[in-house]
């Protein structure tokens, strides 16, 4: 298995442009989120998701949408990056929401500008 | 707004000494876990406790749970180099779907 995978490592955008934030897992887990962390403040949720085509919203949702539209994936989108957006962004899955642990991706560092 | 508050923020400790990290938390909790991240990198499950247990090993690892005071602690014993990383308490409060994190200990082994 691959586990929790994400692309693309780095991203450098200015702002009011768009992008996506690909999360995809193979481990057939039912639940999916995104965090940001920035300095100082640990992790934060900003989006998740309890199974396909059913997303909700976390503590910092603003600016960013999501959906889900098959078990696998779990896109983040920026519709228009903003400074303040600036973080590292983690993706993470588990098998259910409220037992088990969650498997972390490797991290998208990115730069608004 | 966060759920867990680890303390200290920082600890330093020479290789074979025993490390210990605190979270507190504030409303009700189904379970609580504990992660560790190594710089640059994504996070790691170490352990999950239940609101039903009071305490769990694994390896040199020990975690606490006490409901009543709303707080757990992380005991890593006979601490290594490779121990250095930041370690962040997560729970998953009662009837909610989010696992929300605190902020992290920074943990620093001296070889």
């Amino acid at each position: 298995n691959a586990g929790v995978t994400q692309t693309p490592k780095f991203q450098v955008l200015k702002t009011g442009q768009s992008m996506t934030l690909q999360c995809a897992q193979d481990m057939n887990h039912e639940y999916m989120s995104w965090y940001r962390q920035d300095p100082g403040m640990g992790l934060r949720l900003i989006h998740y998701s309890v199974g396909a085509g059913i997303t909700d919203q976390g503590e910092v949702p603003n600016g960013y949408n999501v959906s889900r539209s098959t078990t696998e994936d779990f896109p983040l989108r920026l519709l228009s990056a903003a400074p303040s957006q600036t973080s590292v962004y983690f993706c993470a899955s588990s098998y259910t929401y409220d037992r088990d642990e969650q498997y972390f991706g490797p991290g998208t560092r990115l730069t608004v500008t | 707004s966060q759920q867990g508050e680890e303390d200290p923020q920082a600890l330093s400790i020479q290789e074979g000494e025993n490390a210990t990290m605190n979270c507190s938390y504030k409303t009700s909790i189904n379970n609580l876990q504990w992660y560790r991240q190594n710089s640059g990198r994504g996070l790691v499950h170490l352990i999950l406790i239940r609101s039903n247990e009071r305490e769990k090993h694994s390896g040199r690892l020990r975690v606490t749970l006490d409901t009543s005071k709303k707080s757990s602690s992380l005991l890593i014993t006979a601490s290594r180099a490779a121990d250095t990383a930041s370690y962040f308490c997560a729970t998953k409060q009662g009837g909610s779907e989010k696992l929300v994190f605190g902020k992290g200990t920074k943990l620093t082994v001296n070889p």
